[in-house]
């Protein structure tokens, strides 16, 4: 079974620095997506970025970007330019190509410092 | 641009009871899914629909069913309800299997 591990239950940046979040998984599959999803207070489930497998090229979506480590099967989520509306929970998450269930790990709460 | 639709967004049952909750996909998606989220815990992969028929099944107790209708909507239908039921159910839909999954607001059942 696939698992997602996102070891930093918190963390804290300061407005307009850079925060890295971590995620690891873990899966025997070569074909996969991987997503990084934000969950503000109203408990919506937006989705920040996503990743294929088989692209080297690492994601990017404005200020956020990812780090795709597929041998080491890591995949951060860099958050350039901290803005007050980025705090959330951040959820990352694997889908195998193939497969509609997404699996989630167990999120990293974000707080921006004004 | 249209979202997914989910109703009722919060619903208070007791022990016991049944619930039925809805979802409208955004239009032309043909493929719905729906997950169940606890308090403090991440979303939980419940059952997939894609045309009508049930396409994948996780962790969903036998006391739900699901069903897609001919309108691509889908209701999730709990019944014998329990206290450990009371979570965030979202739904979410995508164009075809496989596609980028859009998240409904969801929809917040309380037993009591």
């Amino acid at each position: 079974a696939q698992t997602v591990t996102q070891s930093q239950p918190e963390m804290s940046v300061q407005e307009a620095e850079t925060v890295t979040l971590s995620c690891t998984y873990d899966t025997s599959e070569s074909d996969y997506y991987l997503f990084w999803y934000k969950q503000p207070p109203s408990r919506q489930m937006i989705l920040v970025i996503r990743q294929e497998a088989y692209k080297q090229q690492n994601a990017t979506e404005n200020r956020f970007s990812v780090n795709f480590q597929k041998a080491a099967k890591s995949f951060s989520l860099k958050i350039s330019d901290s803005q007050l509306g980025d705090a959330a929970m951040y959820f990352c998450a694997y889908r195998r190509f193939g497969n509609e269930k997404l699996t989630f790990g167990t999120g990293t709460r974000l707080t921006i410092i004004p | 641009a249209a979202g997914v639709i989910q109703s009722p967004r919060h619903l208070i049952k007791e022990k016991r009871e049944t619930a039925t909750l809805k979802c409208y996909p955004i239009p032309r998606h043909d493929t719905v899914y729906w997950y169940q989220q606890g308090p403090g815990q991440d979303p939980q992969f419940l059952i997939s629909f894609y045309e009508k028929m049930q396409s994948d099944k996780g962790s969903i107790p036998d006391r739900f069913s699901a069903q897609q209708f001919s309108d691509y909507h889908s209701e999730l239908n709990m019944s014998s309800l329990e206290l450990g039921d009371s979570a965030l159910y979202f739904c979410a839909s995508s164009l075809d299997r496989g596609g980028e999954q859009y998240f409904g607001p969801g929809t917040r059942l309380t037993v009591t």
